[in-house]
């Protein structure tokens, strides 16, 4: 079946960049995502990527493609405190625009 | 314009009640999602409506689980006889199209419903 994986914590310090990785299963997926949710918050779009591309880059914010290993990642430039959150990748399923695939997130913390 | 609307916030319920979740979508949006988020675990796809059609039901856990959406808008997640591994956030999202279309499709979520089963 799907499944999207993704590492559970990450730590960095201000003004590093961040990488958060993330494989997923489904190679007709059409579209990734990246959704960002706040402490107490509900899930955010940031950014998403349709399966043809490799690369889009959104200010602060690049996201990588590998579709031969399946393999999306978030690569946040100059992170700054307000970037805390737990960071979700999801695919769509079966080449749908409907449900949603997510991994467990990624909670990013960023220290002073 | 206003977003995804969920209430109540927050439930505490005892094992063995009856709950029910009430999200309001975005007006216009023809699709409507719910998903279960549990502690350390990603989000777990329940249900999902488009429109008119028939709902999506293939990730509700048990039939203890059910949900309706009337008039194509509101919609309500029931769980009968909660357990407390029902214990979790419910979260509700609403787009504005769904399998049928093309392109990208964005979800709007709201902010969730805490649900814990003492």
């Amino acid at each position: 079946g799907e499944d999207v994986e993704q590492s559970l914590f990450l730590s960095v310090r201000e003004g590093d960049s961040s990488v958060i990785n993330c494989t997923y299963t489904d190679s007709s997926s059409t579209y990734l995502y990246w959704y960002k949710q706040e402490p107490g918050a509900g899930l955010q779009l940031l950014t998403y990527i349709f399966s043809n591309m490799d690369m889009k880059q959104d200010q602060r914010l690049t996201v990588l493609l590998n579709k031969k290993d399946k393999h999306l990642s978030l690569r946040i430039a100059d992170t700054q405190t307000g970037d805390s959150a737990i960071y979700f990748c999801a695919e769509s399923v079966g080449g749908s625009q409907g449900n949603l695939i997510f991994g467990k997130g990624t909670k990013l913390s960023v220290k002073p | 314009g206003a977003g995804v609307s969920q209430s109540p916030s927050n439930k505490v319920t005892e094992k063995g009640k009856d709950v029910e979740l009430r999200c309001d979508p975005i007006s216009g949006h023809t699709a409507l999602y719910w998903y279960r988020q549990s502690l350390g675990q990603g989000l777990e796809f329940l249900i999902y409506f488009q429109g008119n059609s028939a709902p999506d039901k293939s990730g509700l856990p048990s039939d203890r689980f059910s949900a309706e959406r009337t008039g194509g808008s509101v919609s309500t997640l029931t769980i009968q006889r909660t357990q407390q591994e029902d214990s979790a956030v419910y979260l509700c999202a609403s787009s504005l199209a769904g399998k049928t279309s093309v392109g990208h499709n964005e979800q709007f979520f709201g902010p969730g419903t805490r649900l814990t089963v003492l």
